[in-house]
């Protein structure tokens, strides 16, 4: 079936404007997580859900970030008042189990610009 | 405070050669550690380890974890060119969170 997608794949937005990024993960999987990754640097994480329940929120940097899984299946990602130092690429990823220690399918991710 | 720390930062080679990437870590309470591959924009799973001493292999590439002395190593043997990429190493601790720590990556080019 289809991997986990995006959207939209490219976002440009105007400091103080509010953003919102979406993430269809596999049908069926459990586990979703959103990481944040700046230029040259590793994924940091961001929160995870099983299901509709978002058990971790301790890497969202700040209160302007807010994530929800509605339906424990798509999930938004929501950037309020965005500052140039949100400009990153922001990853998906699900996978099957609730545990969420099984493999992890990514996906193509988001590049946020802030100017 | 957990962190992963990835070498080399970047590494040129030429197709066939043999590649060691080594991830070494400090976490509270290790419950795994994962490797993956990224060329484009997704990473894409490697590996999972768990115990220490055990090798995982995957055709050319290969893992091991040393948990008495915080590490891991990432082997490629046979370098092709379709093996550059960014290789990363991420942690996750065994409770309190579903926090995976990645570290920074080691960039591989690998030369026809």
């Amino acid at each position: 079936g289809a991997g986990v997608s995006q959207s939209p794949r490219y976002k440009v937005a105007k400091r103080g404007q509010d953003v919102a990024l979406r993430c269809d993960p596999i049908s069926g999987h459990v586990s979703l997580f959103w990481y944040q990754q700046a230029l040259g640097q590793g994924p940091e994480f961001l929160t995870y859900f099983q299901n509709e329940a978002q058990l971790d929120k301790s890497g969202l940097p700040s209160d302007r970030f807010f994530a929800e899984r509605p339906e424990g299946s798509v999930s938004t990602l929501k950037i309020q008042r965005t500052q140039q130092e949100d400009s990153a690429v922001y990853l998906c990823a699900s996978s099957l189990l609730r545990t969420g220690e099984d493999t992890q399918y990514f996906g193509p991710g988001t590049r946020l610009t802030v100017l | 405070e957990d962190k992963v720390v990835q070498s080399p930062l970047s590494l040129v080679v030429h197709e066939g050669d043999t590649v060691t990437l080594n991830c070494s870590y400090e976490v509270t309470n290790f419950r795994s550690l994962l490797w993956y591959k990224q060329e484009k924009k997704a990473p894409t799973f490697l590996f999972m380890l768990t115990s220490s001493g055990i090798e995982k292999k995957s055709g050319r590439l290969s893992s091991i974890l040393d948990k008495k002395e915080l590490f891991s190593i990432l082997n490629i043997t046979a370098t092709q060119t379709g093996d550059s990429a960014i290789y990363l190493c991420a942690l996750r601790r065994a409770s309190g969170t579903y926090k995976y720590i990645f570290g920074t990556g080691t960039r591989l080019k690998v030369l026809a």
